[in-house]
């Protein structure tokens, strides 16, 4: 099975203030790790993965994230958040154990607001 | 998300009606994906296509029904709905090589009410 945890509903930062979004994932391989950031009415936009390699990744929009096996998490990082930075974050985990395997399973998602 | 367009954007539909939600993929990508997003609740998978096939189908009810003509395009085809099946429905498409490493990319979504 392959699950992530979001355990923040809300995260709220003042605008040049860093921003963490946490993520928690289980799986029974290596997990393949995913960021997706969605704003009012669109849909969702990739920022970054994680499959093998580094464990700090840099993406889209000056975010990263950085992988810890051992904290079996994926926290997403920006060092000074933006007004524009507004928006629901997803994680989701796709487990490299199952074969053929096109499911991602999504976090429940948090809703970030940036203060001005 | 130019890449990925649904259409139309938003639609309001009677529990009797017959309407179908479209996607078109101009990613040449060989994988596509219908998702139901409904609020404080994961992304619910509902069905995968690889290279015009089927390869999932998530428990979804009858009263939903995908056609997959080609790898460009996907459709939801939906008939006799309830009031809660009203959500956003996400189309996405991968270039899946069978190692769980892609990417998918998502479109902007039908907001579908149904009343």
């Amino acid at each position: 099975a392959q699950s992530v945890a979001q355990p923040e509903d809300q995260v709220n930062v003042a605008e040049g203030n860093p921003l963490t979004v946490k993520c928690t994932y289980s799986v029974s391989g290596n997990p393949y790790l995913f960021w997706y950031v969605q704003y009012p009415n669109r849909g969702l936009q990739f920022l970054l993965k994680y499959i093998t390699g580094d464990n700090l990744v840099k993406g889209s929009y000056g975010f990263e994230a950085e992988f810890n096996k051992s904290q079996t998490s994926f926290h997403l990082k920006k060092p000074s958040a933006l007004v524009s930075d507004s928006a629901l974050y997803f994680c989701a985990v796709r487990d490299s154990l199952i074969y053929g395997n096109n499911r991602l399973a999504f976090g429940k998602g948090n809703q970030v607001v940036v203060i001005p | 998300e130019t890449g990925v367009t649904q259409t139309p954007r938003h639609l309001v539909m009677g529990m009797t009606n017959k309407k179908s939600l479209k996607c078109e993929q101009h990613l040449g990508h060989n994988a596509m994906y219908w998702y139901k997003q409904s609020a404080k609740k994961p992304l619910e998978l509902m069905f995968v296509y690889n290279f015009k096939e089927q390869t999932e189908n998530n428990s979804v009810p009858s009263r939903f029904s995908p056609e997959c003509p080609n790898s460009s395009h996907l459709f939801l085809h939906l008939h006799t709905l309830q009031p809660e099946d009203s959500a956003l429905y996400l189309c996405a498409s991968s270039q899946d090589k069978g190692g769980g490493t892609d990417t998918q990319y998502f479109g902007p979504g039908t907001r579908l009410t149904v009343l």
